[in-house]
C-alpha cells in the first residue's frame, strides 16, 4: 500500500527556534495536508496544499508542495510552547494516508 | 471545533464484549472515515463510507464493521474485543471537491479501553 516517510520522528528544540519537517512518498499525489495533534485530541488541519510547487503560510507555519509531487515540507518559525504536539503529513485520494508523525518537544 | 461529533468520548469495557462508536459528520459532508490510533502510533485507516455506501477499506479487522445511515451519521461496531483493541478511534468527514480532492476534518475521538 501507499507509504509516507515522515522525518524526523521527533525533535527537541529550544523555544524560539525554527523547525523543519518533511514527508516523502514513492507515488505522485495531488494533495498534501499537514495536521497537528495535541495529546488526547483529534488531528487538526493546519495547511492544505493542492498544487505542485505551491507554498502556503498559516501564521508562523509554512508548507510547500514539492515540484515532483512526491514530497512536502512544513516549517515552523520562532517556535512557542503551544507548538508542542505531533505533526502529521497526509495525502491520498479516496483514503487519506498519514505519515508516522513528528513529535515536537520544546524546552522553554 | 471541527464540526465532527463523536460519542462516547471514553469507554471502558471487558474483553469479549461488543461496543458501538457513533459519529456525526460535518453538515453537508457525504464521506465518513474511521481511523484507529494506538498508543504512540500513527493513524491507521480503517474504512470509508460515501453517502451510505462503503467506498474504501483499510486494515479493518473482520471483528469490526461499520455503516453509514441515510442521515449520514456513521457507526463503528467492534466485537469480541481484545486487549489490543484499546486505542483512540477517530471519525473524520469530508466533502469531495473536484479541484482540490478530499480534505478531511477529524472529530475528537473515542477512547476505548479494553480490560
Amino acid at each position: 500500500g501507499q507509504q509516507l516517510n515522515q522525518s524526523p520522528q521527533s525533535m527537541f528544540i529550544q523555544e524560539g527556534e525554527d523547525v523543519s519537517m518533511n514527508c516523502t512518498s514513492s507515488s505522485i499525489f495531488n494533495t498534501w495536508l499537514w495536521y497537528k495533534q495535541d495529546p488526547g485530541e483529534g488531528p487538526v488541519l493546519l495547511i492544505a496544499l493542492y498544487k505542485a510547487g505551491e507554498l502556503t503560510s498559516n501564521g508562523r507555519l509554512t508548507a510547500q508542495f514539492g515540484i515532483t509531487r512526491k514530497d512536502s515540507f512544513l516549517n515552523i518559525s520562532a517556535s512557542i510552547p503551544s507548538d508542542v504536539g505531533i505533526y502529521f503529513c497526509a495525502t491520498g485520494a479516496q483514503k487519506l494516508v498519514f505519515g508516522q508523525g513528528t513529535r515536537l518537544t520544546i524546552n522553554p | 471545533d471541527s464540526g465532527v461529533t463523536q460519542t462516547p468520548k471514553h469507554l471502558i469495557t471487558a474483553t469479549g464484549q461488543r461496543v458501538t462508536l457513533r459519529c456525526s459528520p460535518r453538515s453537508g459532508d457525504l464521506s465518513v472515515y474511521w481511523y484507529q490510533q494506538s498508543l504512540d502510533q500513527g493513524l491507521q485507516f480503517l474504512i470509508q463510507y460515501y453517502n451510505g455506501e462503503e467506498r474504501a477499506k483499510g486494515n479493518i479487522l473482520e471483528r469490526f464493521s461499520a455503516q453509514q445511515f441515510p442521515d449520514l451519521h456513521s457507526e463503528l461496531n467492534l466485537s469480541s474485543l481484545e486487549l489490543g483493541d484499546s486505542a483512540l478511534y477517530f471519525c473524520a468527514s469530508s466533502v469531495f471537491d473536484r479541484a482540490t480532492g478530499n480534505t478531511i476534518y477529524f472529530g475528537e475521538g473515542s477512547w476505548l479501553t479494553v480490560v
